[in-house]
């Protein structure tokens, strides 16, 4: 089945640690996305990537990190610099197309600092 | 002004009867809108698209578009509990490339 694989599900960053999140997509989707959501608040985008070796700032970039080598994934590393990193993160993908294409979601990464 | 604005809830609503889940959007370039369900402690799933004025029905769900009024709107016919969730809504804004801009969502409570 293809969809968004997201991982680990749950992860714990001690103080000025940088982590990794994993997201794999086998939908063969040109666009990928990072979003942090806060309790009892919208998704926020901290970056996208519309194309292999190639992305952009969201309006919340700092303190995070992403590469794009492949088309199948988009990590996501969160810095030391981000100094509130405890949140719940999602990684979306969409087709190439322009706007109009719907996103669909992997199933999330909670990450808290300990 | 936020991007796109939701009532926060909770919306209460009995079994059976309509609820009525609204979004205002402020960027009047926009032209894609999607309405998301999200479980707690779950990822967001795609319930609607629209992108043309009017209605556009899909089993009990419909989603009302106002683009002269920067409104969407999204209607559950004959609630059940397990409607019950946060509804985001999301806005496809003007400049090439598909980010979307969330809502703070509605938490929407189906009782029996």
């Amino acid at each position: 089945d293809g969809g968004i694989t997201q991982s680990p599900k749950y992860l714990f960053r001690k103080e000025g640690q940088n982590v990794t999140l994993s997201c794999e997509q086998n939908l063969n989707h040109d666009a990928m996305y990072w979003y942090r959501q806060d309790p009892g608040q919208g998704l926020r985008l901290i970056y996208y990537s519309q194309i292999v070796n190639d992305f952009q700032k969201g309006d919340i970039a700092e303190g995070y990190s992403v590469s794009r080598e492949k088309k199948e994934s988009f990590p996501l590393t969160v810095t030391s610099a981000q100094k509130n990193p405890t949140a719940f993160y999602l990684c979306a993908s969409t087709r190439r197309g322009g706007q109009g294409t719907e996103a669909f979601f992997g199933q999330g990464t909670r990450l808290t600092v300990v | 002004q936020k991007e796109v604005e939701q009532n926060s809830g909770p919306l209460s609503v009995p079994e059976g009867a309509i609820a009525s889940l609204n979004c205002t959007y402020s960027d009047r370039g926009s032209q894609s809108f999607f309405w998301y369900r999200q479980y707690s402690g779950k990822s967001p799933e795609l319930i609607m698209s629209i992108y043309s004025n009017g209605d556009k029905e899909d089993g009990r769900f419909t989603a009302q578009l106002n683009k002269a009024s920067q409104y969407v709107s999204l209607l559950i016919r004959d609630s059940q509990p397990s409607d019950s969730a946060t509804y985001l809504c999301a806005v496809n804004p003007p400049g090439g490339y598909n980010k979307l801009i969330f809502g703070a969502g509605t938490r929407l409570a189906v009782h029996p």
